[in-house]
């Protein structure tokens, strides 16, 4: 089915390692984001990425990288997890600039 | 600073009891309104957009208005199946040509039989 799809859904790792959380989106849409869920913050973007190859800072990207080879893949990679990013992420996707976002099912990270 | 404040942070109703969700912004360059609803365990899903104060648009028992510095969320006779939490996101142009959405914390409905 067309989608945008998160793996893994859940995912515990230890302090210091280094985890990818992977998106994949089936519509072809040009505009990719990476957000992250925490009580008491809402919604916060870590990363977006415009096309292939095109990616930009959103408000909270210190200790994570994204690559964007391809059009429908847009992983997130914590270089060196923190407890502090323990969070709920999800991916989303839009067609164009400003349209409505599409959201993935979310990946629930611990980090321990 | 761009802030996005939803109102109330829970609200408990019976079946068919209308009442409304608040979303209030101090930002500048607003460019849209998004509404959202999230269920346990699940991405949000895409509500409406409004893009001008005087806007409405309604989906079933839901209706979003906008004004100036704010917006609400209308639900007229809701049925249990209507909880969840509703969130409310403005889209704000970036000095990179792009535009980012702020989210509020959301509103948790829980509508009880």
């Amino acid at each position: 089915d067309a989608g945008i799809t998160q793996s893994p859904r859940y995912k515990i790792t230890e302090t210091g390692r280094q985890v990818t959380l992977m998106c994949h989106q089936t519509w072809s849409h040009s505009y990719m984001f990476w957000y992250r869920q925490d009580l008491g913050h809402g919604l916060r973007l870590i990363y977006y990425s415009a096309a292939a190859d095109i990616t930009d800072k959103g408000e909270v990207p210190d200790g994570y990288v994204v690559s964007r080879s391809k059009t429908e893949n847009f992983p997130l990679t914590l270089e060196s997890a923190t407890r502090s990013q323990t969070s709920v992420y999800f991916c989303a996707s839009t067609l164009n600039r400003g349209t409505e976002a599409f959201f993935g099912q979310g990946t629930r990270l611990t980090v321990v | 600073e761009d802030q996005v404040t939803q109102s109330p942070e829970a609200l408990r109703l019976q079946e068919g009891e209308s009442s409304s969700l608040n979303c209030s912004y101090t930002v500048s360059g607003l460019r849209g309104l998004f509404w959202y609803r999230q269920d346990p365990g699940k991405g949000p899903e895409f509500l409406f957009t409004l893009y001008s104060a005087g806007e409405e648009k309604e989906k079933e028992r839901l209706k979003a208005t906008l004004t100036k510095k704010e917006s609400f969320l209308h639900i007229t006779a809701p049925k249990p199946e209507d909880s969840a939490t509703y969130l409310c996101a403005v889209q704000l142009d970036l000095n990179t040509g792009f535009q980012k959405l702020v989210f509020g914390t959301g509103t948790r409905l829980l509508v009880s039989p």
